[in-house]
């Protein structure tokens, strides 16, 4: 049962673009959900994170957007950089510490230059 | 601070060998989690452990053993390998503070 469906599969932008990246979940007893980023060769790293309570969070030239009637949620990247191209996650999980995360797929995102 | 370390790196098993792959932190954190990782499938969890001698199943234990006999290390067991096994696998921990992964074991059975 896949609990957390990530799109797109892959993604490619142009350098100053944005990337847009969308992940859906069925469980509503999650209330933490963190976006990772992993490189090549590397393990996934903690990007940005988001409870619930908030309709968006933002870090720099990376925002969570989550609407929890439609239990979606999404990832944007402003001004896209070639170093922004890796692997991205969506996870999900009941409680931020301590708990099981499940995870999307993953989108493979490419900026090009 | 080293955080997560998983050894080895690469490794190649015949069907049917064993091994262990070993995964060690120091950051004193109770919880740490076995996933794999394969191609357009994310992140599985093999196995968890929410501190020293307490293990449990995550979504897909079956041809995985684990044990949990400090804090700081969390080996995983394939006892019969085969080729399904063949992944990428992370090993990850958690304290209060965000899961921190190694840089993961690739392991190819053929």
């Amino acid at each position: 049962q896949q609990q957390v469906k990530q799109s797109p599969q892959s993604l490619i932008v142009q350098k100053g673009g944005i990337s847009i990246i969308n992940c859906a979940y069925e469980n509503t007893a999650f209330d933490y959900f963190p976006w990772y980023q992993q490189f090549p060769g590397k393990g996934p790293a903690l990007l940005i994170a988001i409870r619930p309570d908030v309709s968006e969070k933002k870090e720099g030239r990376f925002t969570i957007s989550f609407n929890k009637s439609a239990k979606q949620f999404s990832l944007h990247i402003m001004d896209s950089q070639p170093g922004d191209s890796a692997t991205y996650f969506c996870a999900a999980s009941r409680r931020e510490y301590g708990n099981k995360l499940v995870f999307g797929a993953g989108t493979i995102l490419r900026v090009k230059s | 601070n080293a955080g997560v370390t998983q050894t080895p790196k690469f490794r190649i098993l015949k069907i049917g060998q064993s091994m262990t792959l070993q995964c060690t932190q120091d950051m004193n954190h109770n919880y740490m989690y076995w996933y794999r990782q394969d191609p357009g499938m994310g992140l599985k969890l093999i196995y968890y452990s929410v501190g020293a001698g307490i293990t449990d199943k995550g979504e897909v234990p079956n041809g995985y053993n684990v044990s949990r006999s400090t804090t700081e290390d969390f080996p995983l067991r394939l006892e019969l390998a085969a080729p399904s096994q063949t992944s990428v696998y992370f090993c990850a921990s958690m304290g209060n503070s965000p899961l921190h992964f190694g840089n993961g074991t690739r392991l190819t059975v053929t």
